[in-house]
C-alpha cells in the first residue's frame, strides 16, 4: 500500500524559508506513471494546488505562488521536497504531499488526478 | 487567475439526492475530479475524469459534465457523507491546476 508522509518544522518565522519533505514508501517515485504534488490548506479554509514535479525534474508551479516555489525530486531517497520563500502569516496551513496519476489513455493534463495523499502537516508562520 | 466556483453550502435530508456543481470556462474542454474531505481527514478521491468511481467508492457518489458545469451528485445521501466536497481541475493552458472554492454537504 503506497503511504505519502510530510515532514518538516511546524513553525517558520517570517521573510524565511519554508521546507518540507515528502518521503514516499510502498512505491517508486521514480514511475512514468505519476507526477508528485504539494497543495495546502490554511485553517477553516480550503485547497489549494501549489505544484507538481515529475521523478525527471519537470514541475508546474501554481502561478500565484511560482515567484516564491521550488519543487525537487531524490529519486535516490525516494522524496520530493517543497521550499516557499518569504513567509508570511498568509502561508499558515495544512501542506498535504500527493500522488498525481498520468493516465497512459489520456492526452490532457486534466486527466492527473491527486489519488493518494499524506496526512498532511500543520506549519505555522509566527515570529 | 483562474477560478472554479462551487456553491458554498448544500444541505438534504438523509436518503435525498445532493447535487453539488462547479463551474469554470475550461470545463468545457477539462475534465473534473472530486474529492470528499472529511473533518480533520485528508482529501479523499470519490470521481475522476467526470464521471469514473475509484474503487471502494460506494455506486450512489456519480459526476458527470456538460458545457462549463461538473456535478457531483450523491443519490440516497447518507449522514456519513456530511463533508467538504472539492472540484478539481486545470486552467484553459493545462498547465496549472485549481480547486474549486469546496462545497459543505450536510445531511440532516
Amino acid at each position: 500500500q503506497l503511504q505519502l508522509q510530510e515532514s518538516g518544522p511546524g513553525l517558520v518565522k517570517p521573510s524565511e524559508t519554508l521546507s518540507l519533505t515528502c518521503t514516499v514508501s510502498g512505491g517508486s517515485i521514480h514511475s512514468s506513471s505519476y507526477y508528485w504534488g504539494w497543495i495546502r490548506q490554511p485553517p477553516g479554509k480550503g485547497l489549494e494546488w501549489i505544484g507538481s514535479i515529475y521523478y525527471g525534474g519537470s514541475t508546474y508551479y501554481n502561478p500565484s505562488l511560482k515567484s516564491r516555489v521550488t519543487i525537487s525530486v531524490d529519486t535516490s531517497k525516494n522524496q520530493f521536497s517543497l521550499k516557499l520563500s518569504s513567509v508570511t502569516a498568509a502561508d499558515t496551513a495544512v501542506y498535504y504531499c500527493a500522488r498525481q496519476v498520468v493516465p497512459a489513455d489520456c492526452s490532457s493534463t486534466s486527466c492527473y488526478r491527486l489519488d493518494y495523499w499524506g496526512q498532511g502537516t500543520l506549519v505555522t508562520v509566527s515570529s | 487567475s483562474y477560478e472554479l466556483t462551487q456553491p458554498p453550502s448544500v444541505s438534504v435530508s438523509p436518503g435525498q439526492t445532493a447535487r453539488i456543481t462547479c463551474s469554470g470556462d475550461a470545463l468545457a474542454k477539462k475534465y473534473a475530479h472530486w474529492y470528499q474531505q472529511k473533518s480533520g481527514q485528508a482529501p479523499v478521491l470519490v470521481i475522476y475524469e467526470d464521471n469514473k468511481r475509484p474503487s471502494g467508492i460506494p455506486e450512489r457518489f456519480s459526476g458527470s459534465r456538460l458545457g462549463t458545469m461538473a456535478t457531483l451528485t450523491i443519490s440516497g445521501a447518507q449522514v456519513e457523507d456530511e463533508a467538504d466536497y472539492y472540484c478539481y481541475s486545470t486552467d484553459t493552458s493545462g498547465n496549472s491546476w485549481v480547486f474549486g472554492g469546496g462545497t459543505k454537504l450536510t445531511v440532516l
